[in-house]
């Protein structure tokens, strides 16, 4: 199976904020990967497709990027509303894995 | 609108089966594959499996072969998900999502749109 490494696992920070998730494939996944934001209680919800292609409705502020086994999702200036848990997926071969969550907490 | 909807919120103890369902709306149900996931209270997704409504063609991850069985009703554009023997463990909320595949020489694919989930609990 492909393992995938999210970090951090955790992260506190404030409205107005640049961040950056990591996301680390155990081998090679071309760009074959996704981001999803899941909120509490709610299903999980498509940011980013093929690495950085952005799904329709999502804003602007968030993007991504890598390729191979590297990717970065990046929020460019946190809103009250991205305090979400987000994942990685690989969709390149099953069985299908997801990274293991980032909690994006405020600070 | 593209949409899944699942059956709802379920308890049941021990040794007992269960099926919940996927229903599918706004889209050809037969053209895509559907998965499954697994979310245990308080943890990350795990990938459960998958299948072809055209022809039931299906796919397992190892971790859930032969502890579920996933199956589809084209005629009502339905898939399921089952147990025969339900464990306390097995207590989690289950997702479907429709696969969607990219067009072009990269055939990259994502999980959308999503089911709002079902709750399953097994308790004595």
């Amino acid at each position: 199976d492909i393992q995938m490494t999210q970090s951090p696992s955790s992260l506190s920070a404030s409205v107005g904020d640049r961040v950056t998730i990591s996301c680390r494939a155990s081998q090679n996944i071309y760009i074959y990967l996704n981001w999803y934001q899941q909120k509490p209680g709610k299903a999980p919800n498509l940011l980013i497709c093929g690495a950085s292609n952005l799904q329709s409705g999502v804003p602007s502020r968030f993007s991504g990027s890598g390729s191979g086994t590297d990717f970065t999702l990046t929020i460019s200036s946190l809103q009250p509303e991205d305090f979400a848990t987000y994942y990685c997926q690989q969709s390149y071969t099953t069985p299908y894995t997801f990274g293991q969550g980032t909690k994006l907490k405020i600070k | 609108e593209v949409q899944l909807v699942q059956s709802g919120a379920e308890v049941k103890k021990p040794g007992e089966s269960l099926k919940i369902s996927c229903k599918g709306s706004g889209y050809i149900f037969t053209n895509s594959w559907i998965a499954w996931m697994r979310q245990m209270p308080g943890k990350g997704l795990e990938w459960m499996g998958i299948i072809y409504p055209r022809d039931s063609d299906t796919t397992y991850s190892p971790s859930f072969q032969g502890q579920v069985t996933i199956s589809v009703d084209k005629a009502i554009s339905t898939a399921y998900l089952q147990w025969s023997s339900l464990k306390a463990s097995d207590t989690a909320v289950y997702y479907c999502a429709r696969q969607v595949y990219a067009s072009g020489s990269f055939h990259y694919n994502w999980f959308d749109p999503w089911g709002q989930g079902t709750l399953v609990t097994v308790s004595s």
